[in-house]
């Protein structure tokens, strides 16, 4: 079965740092594209970064461009999150999801499955 | 940017049909997709591809996509379908969600 366990969240101040982890089992990994997906408290969800199975062609949103990077390493069935410059809006449930597809951004790049989510509060 | 908007609620009587819109520009020439979740829980795909089940998900959960808008269907509802839907599609290499419809069972 797939499973993916993310790890890493907690209380930062606004202009801290985070680095998220997904933990990702049950499939080969290499050959999927994964991305990261947020959800505010009592809001919707919000894409936030995506990677390639190859590990290339990596995308952010706009609002965490530039602060935000998303990696992976194949070898240890991981994703990661680095998060810089926090601010109080990336307050949130962080979401790891596998895309049905290698390459992100394509057409069919839908997200078949879903960790249970990190909890990021930034706050003072 | 690119916008998905969904009505924000819809009710259902148990085994009556509801129906979820999701509007955009040109949706219609994109892939669909559409996620269930339920309180406290991870999002699901119901849907992908505009039309396609996942493996274990019910035949009640149906879909279409044509000029603006995407559409999920749920037949013969039933009360564990309760739950706040989301529509999603892919925009100049940004994953957009809808803003969100919740499924209230009467």
């Amino acid at each position: 079965d797939v499973q993916l366990v993310e790890s890493g969240g907690g209380l930062k101040q606004p202009g801290g740092s985070l680095r998220l982890s997904c933990a990702a089992s049950g499939f080969t990994f290499s050959s999927y594209a994964m991305s990261w997906v947020r959800q505010a408290p009592g809001k919707g969800l919000e894409w936030v970064s995506g990677l390639s199975g190859s590990g290339g062609g990596s995308l952010h949103a706009d609002s965490v461009k530039g602060r935000f990077t998303i990696s992976r390493d194949n070898s240890k069935n991981a994703l990661y999150l680095q998060m810089n410059s926090l601010r109080a809006e990336d307050t949130a449930l962080y979401y790891c999801a596998k895309a049905r597809t290698p390459t992100i951004a394509v057409a069919g790049a839908t997200f078949d499955y879903w960790g249970q989510g990190t909890l990021v509060t930034v706050s003072s | 940017s690119y916008e998905l908007t969904q009505p924000p609620a819809v009710s259902v009587s148990p085994g009556q049909t509801a129906s979820i819109t999701c509007s955009g520009d040109k949706l219609g020439d994109k892939y669909a997709s559409w996620y269930q979740q339920k309180p406290g829980q991870s999002p699901v795909l119901v849907i992908y591809q505009d039309i396609k089940r996942p493996s274990g998900i019910p035949e009640r959960f149906s879909g279409s996509n044509s000029g603006n808008t995407a559409t999920l269907t749920i037949s013969g509802t039933q009360a564990m379908d309760e739950a706040d839907y989301y529509c999603q599609a892919w925009d100049s290499n940004t994953a957009v969600f809808g803003t969100g419809t919740r499924v209230t069972v009467l």
